[in-house]
Formats: C-alpha cells, structure tokens, sequence
C-alpha cells in the first residue's frame, strides 16, 4: 500500500544538537512538504519541495534546512536544535489534485 | 502571504445536533479550499475540498460552502456522531497544483452523548 513514511517517530535530544528528521514515499507524487504542529497553532509550513531541485521556503524555515535526496525522500535538518523546537512534526505528498497524504508524525522533544 | 484564519477553536455539540466551522483567507488569488480531520494521535486526513468555481459542495453529512467575495468557507457537520469529535484544520492555496498550502489554526470539535 503506497504510503508515507517517516523516521524516527519519537525523539529526545538535547539542546544545541543536530537532529535529521526521514521520509520516504512510495505514492509516486512529486510534491513534497514539511510541516510543524504545535498545540493551537494548526500546521505550518515549514519548506515545500516541487522536484528535486526545486525547493522552497514555508512560513516558518529559519533554524531548519532540508534536502530532497531523490522523489521519494526528503529529509528536514535541525542544525542546532533549542526546545522550542519541540513539536510533532509532518511530512506530506501532494497528489496532482492537490490533496495532501500526511506521514504519521515524528514528535520531537529538545531539553 | 496567505493568511487563513479559523473559528472557533474549540466547539462542543450534542450528538445528533450541527457543527459549524468558519475560515477567512486574505489570498485572493486562492481557489482550492480543503477541509482536514485529525483524529486523536493520528495523522490529518482530507474529507472534503471545494475549488473556487463552485459555491458548495456536498458529501453525505458534511457540506462547504464559500464565498469567494467575503473570502470566506465554512464546513457543515449535520446530524454529528461520536466519531466525528477530532480537530478540523481548513486550508487554502493557489493553483490547481495547490502549489503552497496554507491552514488555520484548527478546531477541537467535541461530540457530547
């Protein structure tokens, strides 16, 4: 069953770490996009890839990087991590109709 | 920017009764509207998704409606269930590739028995 796939689901790290957060999809879309989730505050884009060599800042990038390693994998950097990073956080496809498939979250703790 | 902003945050309703949820975006150049549930500790799922050259749509017991000249879509939820109770987030975005999108804060909707 194609899907979106991310790793590692849960993680606790320690303030000024670099942290890397995986995903992977099998749906075969070209889009793809990282998103944080934050208790009331909905989701917010973080950066959004068209292809592999198009990609994009979101609403709120600064202190995060990401590389589109190939279709099927992109990955989001934190360089220095600090806690109010903490939050749970979404990769998604997008299909050519623009729905998004949404992985099941990698939450992140930052000490 | 766009800016899509989502009311009210949370909302209690006695089951069977209906639930209304209301978003303003300021883009208006948007015209793809959709509508996500996340249930609890689970990921956001589409249910329902409007694009600007319709004023509602329909399915089984959710609508949404929108009016592209107040810049504004809400979400229906007739005849609400237990399983309904999760949070609603609404979005907007600009093409049809839906290039960046963009959501509201969310809505905790809870379903009273």
């Amino acid at each position: 069953d194609a899907d979106v796939t991310q790793t590692p689901r849960n993680r606790i790290t320690k303030t000024g770490k670099r942290i890397m957060l995986e995903c992977s999809q099998t749906k075969g879309h070209d889009r793809m996009y990282w998103y944080r989730q934050d208790p009331g505050l909905g989701l917010q884009l973080i950066y959004y890839s068209f292809d592999v060599k198009d990609i994009n800042k979101g609403e709120i990038s600064d202190g995060y990087s990401v590389s589109r390693q190939a279709q099927a994998k992109f990955s989001l950097s934190l360089e220095s991590a600090i806690p109010n990073q903490t939050a749970l956080y979404f990769c998604a496809t997008v299909s050519p109709t623009g729905e998004l498939f949404f992985g099941e979250g990698s939450r992140l703790t930052v000490l | 920017g766009e800016n899509v902003e989502q009311h009210p945050s949370t909302l209690s309703v006695q089951e069977g009764d209906s639930a209304v949820i209301k978003c303003t975006y300021s883009d208006s150049a948007s015209n793809y509207f959709p509508w996500y549930k996340q249930e609890l500790g689970k990921r956001p799922q589409l249910i329902i998704d409007i694009r600007s050259n319709v004023g509602e749509k329909k399915d089984q017991r959710i609508a949404v409606t929108l009016n592209k000249t107040a810049k504004h879509f809400s979400l229906h939820i007739t005849e609400t269930q237990p399983e309904d109770s999760a949070v609603y987030f609404c979005a907007a975005s600009k093409g049809s590739s839906a290039s960046k999108i963009i959501f509201g804060s969310g809505t905790r909707l809870s379903i009273r028995p």
